[in-house]
């Protein structure tokens, strides 16, 4: 596609629903990655893919998110039992290579609001 | 947790006038780079420099890092009011992780 779409924008959802949040990254872009962002504060890296790898999630909060890129294109982050302190802006970016020598390109992120 | 930390938190100018900010981070690092973001907006890449390279320059920005000192400054010159935004310098960790970790960011405001 012509850039990163993530879709919903928003979502709102009540304190202990599930939520997915999906990514649809730059086609061939290799890397994928997730981030959290509160409000005035810059991104906090939740995890990252390399095609359908996951090589790193360390920057996932709790066991309640996950993420997967089955087939290395589009991607989901999921978060079970939500609380309200996983509200926060979330947005995903993608790169060509590997490697981290190459720019991020972002999305316009999903604002989720947990009530 | 944030790899770089922007210093300083806020900076405000007149048009015309030249704009510093810089990062300092903790690791090693294979590469740096810059993001432009406009309230709340999507991130913007600005520019990337390799950890073999000192300055880079694109039309008004220059960029320069220092590992020894483990730091980075982004400089915009003749400033615009469209260059109003928040910017965060991005690093990875060294080695061969992917992983790129934000710093905390420079509210820059260019008055008209």
């Amino acid at each position: 596609g012509a850039g990163v779409s993530q879709s919903p924008r928003y979502k709102v959802t009540k304190r202990g629903q599930d939520v997915t949040l999906r990514c649809d990254p730059i086609s061939s872009h290799a890397t994928l990655y997730w981030y959290q962002q509160a409000l005035g504060q810059g991104p906090e890296f939740l995890t990252y893919f390399n095609y359908e790898a996951q090589p790193d999630k360390s920057g996932l909060p709790s066991d309640r998110f996950s993420a997967e890129r089955p087939e290395g294109s589009i991607s989901t982050l999921t978060i079970q039992r939500t609380e309200q302190r996983d509200s926060a802006m979330y947005r995903c970016a993608s790169s060509l290579t590997q490697g981290g020598n190459s720019p991020l390109h972002f999305g316009n992120g999903t604002r989720l609001t947990v009530t | 947790s944030q790899q770089g930390e922007e210093d300083p938190q806020a900076l405000s100018i007149q048009e015309g006038e030249n704009a510093t900010m810089n990062c300092s981070y903790k690791t090693s690092i294979n590469n740096l780079q810059w993001y432009r973001q406009n309230s709340g907006r999507g991130l913007v890449h600005l520019i990337l420099i390799r950890s073999n390279e000192r300055e880079k320059h694109s039309g008004r920005l220059r960029v320069t890092l220092d590992t020894s000192k483990k730091s980075s400054s982004l400089l915009i010159t003749a400033s615009r009011a469209a260059d109003t935004a928040s910017y965060f310098c991005a690093t990875d960790e060294g080695g061969a992780t992917n992983k790129l970790i934000f710093g905390t960011g420079t509210l820059l405001a260019v008055q008209p």
